[in-house]
């Protein structure tokens, strides 16, 4: 039962140009949503997160927004860069469920050509 | 800041032998995870303590793996014996359990390789 699901495993765009990463959940006591990005022999590092209570959160170049009707995130990358080439991992928990345990999609492969 | 810790980074081991792969959470955290990486399945939890208790174990594969921490700052994973199924990155995560959401911050993993 993949609970949180990243439907596309790779994607590719040009240095400059926006990169919008998409999951989609299932469970519906979810309430806090998180993205990682992991480079190759490295583990994931957080990147940006976001509480049920929003639809929206900023952080420079990234941003995520919550579509809680739709059981919809995204990551938007503005501009992207080459060094943001990398695996992104959605994540989301919710205390309800699963205390401090985070769920994660399967990951989406970034390349950013320059 | 000291991250995550883990060791050893990489380990060759044969078929039958037992793997212990170590973690030190970042000083302060009350939560740690470990997380198995492979190609069919992703990132699975395996297990996860909150101020060293374990909470949930229902993500270890079988009885040949087992973890313990013993103090706030120390965890082993073991797998005994060793098969080559085994063969993933193991990952070890800490992070400050709160009722609003939890990050949690990974080590570099220990790349294991059973032969």
């Amino acid at each position: 039962d993949q609970q949180v699901k990243q439907n596309s495993p790779s994607l590719s765009v040009q240095e400059g140009r926006i990169s919008i990463l998409n999951c989609d959940y299932t469970n519906s006591m979810f309430d806090y949503f998180l993205w990682y990005k992991k480079y190759p022999a490295e583990g994931p590092t957080f990147l940006i997160s976001i509480s049920s209570i929003k639809d929206k959160n900023e952080d420079g170049r990234f941003t995520v927004f919550l579509n809680k009707s739709a059981k919809h995130l995204s990551l938007h990358i503005v501009p992207s860069q080459p060094g943001d080439s990398a695996v992104y991992f959605c994540a989301a928990s919710g205390e309800e469920t699963s205390g401090s345990r985070l769920t994660f999609g399967e990951g989406t492969q970034l390349t950013v050509n320059p | 800041d000291a991250g995550v810790i883990q060791s050893p980074r990489h380990e060759v081991t044969e078929m039958g032998q037992e793997v212990t792969l170590r973690c030190k959470p970042i000083s302060g955290h009350n939560s740690l995870f470990w997380y198995r990486q492979t190609m069919m399945r992703g990132l699975e939890l395996l297990i996860y303590f909150n101020n060293n208790v374990p909470i949930d174990d229902s993500g270890m594969p079988e009885d040949r793996f087992s973890a313990k921490m013993p103090n706030a700052s120390f965890s082993t994973l073991k797998i005994q014996p060793s098969e080559p199924r085994d063969s993933a990155v193991y990952f070890c995560a800490s992070g400050w359990r709160r009722f609003s959401g939890n990050t949690i911050y990974f080590g570099e993993g220990s790349w294991l390789t059973v032969v």
